[in-house]
């Protein structure tokens, strides 16, 4: 366990379906982290917060739609995904202290499969 | 902008025995971090080991060690005493040492580590 919890572990849903990732860390960190883990390709980086503010968007596309509430909590709102949106989704969180932020804490995953 | 690659996609060890797991990665920075996290199956990604640029001494953590050749551009990871356990994918990670990313973390492919008794 690193502290990173993520919930559902496992989703299906349809194209026309709207869910919602969430990620919960109890770690005491300010900044926290989605990925998209495909196989055979490099984790990508979606989206970043730090103190609750969206801080990066790595061209994702508008479906998928991200919500930081307070610094222990990260969602993301999916609604009208395709089926190559299929991946394990990863959460994570460090804690960024004067500019710099600290080794990344990873959650479990929710796997996703887009009918 | 800065790559990391995992030439490896597969390797195997016999328990008990060392293995090697190559990383390289490109970079115009001097200040930055290196990191080996270790996914097993079906279960959390944790950090292996993490290495400071500016420090020149290889990172260790007991049975893990790294060798950095900064001027390579190499961070091989090191796993002695090879254990069941140890089976996973391994993805060698590279970040920035400055705030403008936010000390975004790239990674390579990967590389899938298989233990045999």
């Amino acid at each position: 366990e690193t502290g990173v919890t993520q919930t559902p572990r496992h989703l299906v849903m349809g194209m026309t379906n709207k869910k919602s990732l969430k990620c919960e860390q109890h770690l005491g960190h300010n900044a926290m982290y989605w990925y998209k883990q495909s196989a055979k390709k490099p984790l990508e980086l979606m989206f970043v917060y730090n103190f609750k503010e969206q801080t990066e968007n790595n061209s994702v596309p508008s479906r998928f739609s991200p919500e930081c509430p307070n610094s222990s909590h990260l969602f993301l709102h999916l609604h009208t995904l395709q089926p190559e949106d299929s991946a394990l989704y990863l959460c994570a969180s460090s804690q960024l202290t004067g500019g710099q932020t600290d080794t990344q804490y990873f959650g479990p995953g929710t796997r996703l499969t887009v009918l | 902008a800065q790559t990391v690659t995992q030439s490896q996609p597969e390797m195997s060890v016999q328990e008990a025995e060392t293995v090697t797991l190559s990383c390289t990665y490109d970079t115009s920075e001097s200040d930055y971090y290196l990191f080996w996290y270790k996914q097993p199956p079906s279960r959390q990604m944790i950090l292996v080991i993490r290495q400071e640029a500016y420090k020149q001494q290889n990172a260790t953590e007991n049975r893990f060690s790294v060798n950095f050749q900064k001027a390579a551009k190499s961070f091989s990871l090191k796993i002695s005493d090879s254990q069941l356990g140890d089976a996973a994918m391994y993805f060698c990670a590279y970040r920035d040492n400055y705030g403008g990313s936010q000390g975004n973390l790239i990674f390579g492919k990967g590389t899938k580590l298989s233990v045999k008794p």
